[in-house]
């Protein structure tokens, strides 16, 4: 079954309006999260990297006052898109690691797919 | 700079064919993972394989495997007997050990299995 989940799979809101996309590690305990945006056809982007209880590290040219990543709990992530406009449409992913180094525990969310009107 | 190169943004084969997947990349670490992932039109990426850096025994999951030349720094995936499900896109990637965790990935090769 799914070890992580995103909140909502989709979402369609008005330009303008603020949209919040969970994602949350089901079985584990994810110390670091990272949020992905990616465009029909093309690689996943990294965003950010958020890890629990600190502030998110966001990748050159990502503006972080307009994705507001909070990481308040080992289980859940969350990504908002303030003020998003039709440009912000996209696929986005989240991808949750688990303590210590082990690469097997990580796991990509199923992602969310926003359209601004 | 740490990169991925594919360069087959698109192949197209006969079910039940053997396809061949390149990849390179570049790094001047030496401890990393490497990986495959699949992306199909659901859009969930599912690992498909992946190799430690450090071992020279290439990985191998029934119909899928690679060939890791690391001085090469080639990273192909050969998908056996292929199926119409196998029908994604298809990543390469790595991840620097004991770094922060980031995947780099490439840019994809779109993979159509045709009946």
């Amino acid at each position: 079954g799914a070890v992580v989940s995103q909140h909502p799979s989709r979402v369609i809101c008005k330009s303008g309006t603020s949209v919040k996309i969970e994602c949350r590690s089901l079985d584990f305990q994810a110390t670091t999260m990272f949020w992905y945006r990616q465009f029909p056809k093309q690689s996943l982007m990294l965003m950010a990297t958020s890890n629990e209880g600190s502030k998110a590290t966001y990748e050159q040219g990502v503006e972080k006052d307009k994705f507001l990543i909070n990481h308040a709990s080992l289980t859940l992530s969350t990504l908002t898109v303030t003020s998003a406009h039709p440009e912000d449409s996209s696929f986005y992913i989240c991808r949750a690691v688990s303590m210590g180094r082990d690469t097997d525990t990580q796991y990509f969310g199923p992602g969310t797919r926003l359209t601004v009107l | 700079a740490q990169t991925v190169t594919q360069s087959q943004p698109e192949m197209s084969v006969q079910e039940a064919e053997t396809v061949t997947l390149s990849c390179t990349y570049d790094t001047s670490e030496s401890n990393y993972y490497l990986f495959w992932y699949k992306q199909p039109p659901s859009r969930q990426m599912i690992l498909v394989i992946r190799q430690e850096a450090y071992k020279q025994q290439n990985a191998t999951e029934n119909r899928f495997s690679v060939n890791f030349q690391k001085a090469a720094k080639s990273f192909s995936l050969k998908i056996s007997d292929s199926q119409l499900g196998d029908t994604a896109m298809y990543f390469c990637a790595f991840i620097i050990m004991n770094r922060d965790d980031k995947i780099i990935f490439g840019k994809g090769t779109r993979l159509h299995i045709l009946p």
